[in-house]
């Protein structure tokens, strides 16, 4: 299996670029979530997304635009690169939609570096 | 801000040695979570615990909760090199679907 599918692995950036980072899952999974995860500050939730067609903002939202238009895919996009979005990315899924969310499964992590 | 504190920040033990490390939290939650992650990879589910539920063990793994002093202890027993990574609590609150992590417990076995 598959499990959580993220591309590209590693991308550079110039400030004010743009691009998108690809999330797919087979799992069938409801729920799917950006992270991204800074030195010593842990995972923070960007956006989520309980369903296709359904988006939500997490902890820090603001630079990020996401979209889900199937239940596989999750992009995220950032449409003018920051500096302070140097960061690891990660995309998770879940079986289990809004209320209870259960075991997230985790992709493989995208790392960004925005100069 | 964070669902979850973990404590301590980094730990250093001998293989065979158990590996205990606690987890805060400020808000009510539905359910808390323990995941795994090994340098450079994502991070793997490894327990569960419910909030009506006050110890749940795994394998190696003991989980407790405490829901009047909002904390979480994650115990590891005779811990192997291969049990090097870092650990993360994470929350759900109450009628929520947002998982909030901690900033990680940094476990390091050496042989």
């Amino acid at each position: 299996n598959a499990g959580v599918t993220q591309t590209p692995k590693f991308q550079v950036l110039k400030t004010g670029q743009s691009m998108t980072l690809q999330c797919a899952q087979d799992m069938n999974h409801e729920y799917m979530s950006w992270y991204r995860q800074d030195p010593g500050m842990g995972l923070r939730l960007i956006h989520y997304s309980v369903g296709a067609g359904i988006t939500d903002q997490g902890e820090v939202p603001n630079g990020y635009n996401v979209s889900r238009s199937t239940t596989e895919d999750f992009p995220l996009r950032l449409l003018s690169a920051a500096p302070s979005q140097t960061s690891v990315y990660f995309c998770a899924s879940s079986s289990a939609a809004s209320g209870n969310t259960g075991e997230l499964f985790f992709g493989e992590g995208s790392r960004l570096t925005v100069l | 801000s964070q669902q979850g504190e973990e404590d301590p920040q980094a730990l250093s033990i001998q293989e065979g040695e158990n590996a205990t490390m606690n987890c805060s939290y400020k808000t009510s939650i539905n359910n808390l979570q323990w995941y795994r992650q090994n340098s450079g990879r994502g991070l793997v589910h490894l327990i569960l615990i419910r909030s009506n539920e006050r110890e749940k063990h795994s394998g190696r793994l003991r989980v407790t909760l405490d829901t009047s002093k909002k904390s979480s202890s994650l115990l590891i027993t005779a811990s192997r090199a291969a049990d090097t990574a870092s650990y993360f609590c994470a929350g759900i609150k109450a009628a929520g679907n947002k998982l909030t992590f901690g900033g990680g417990t940094r476990v390091l076995v050496k042989p």
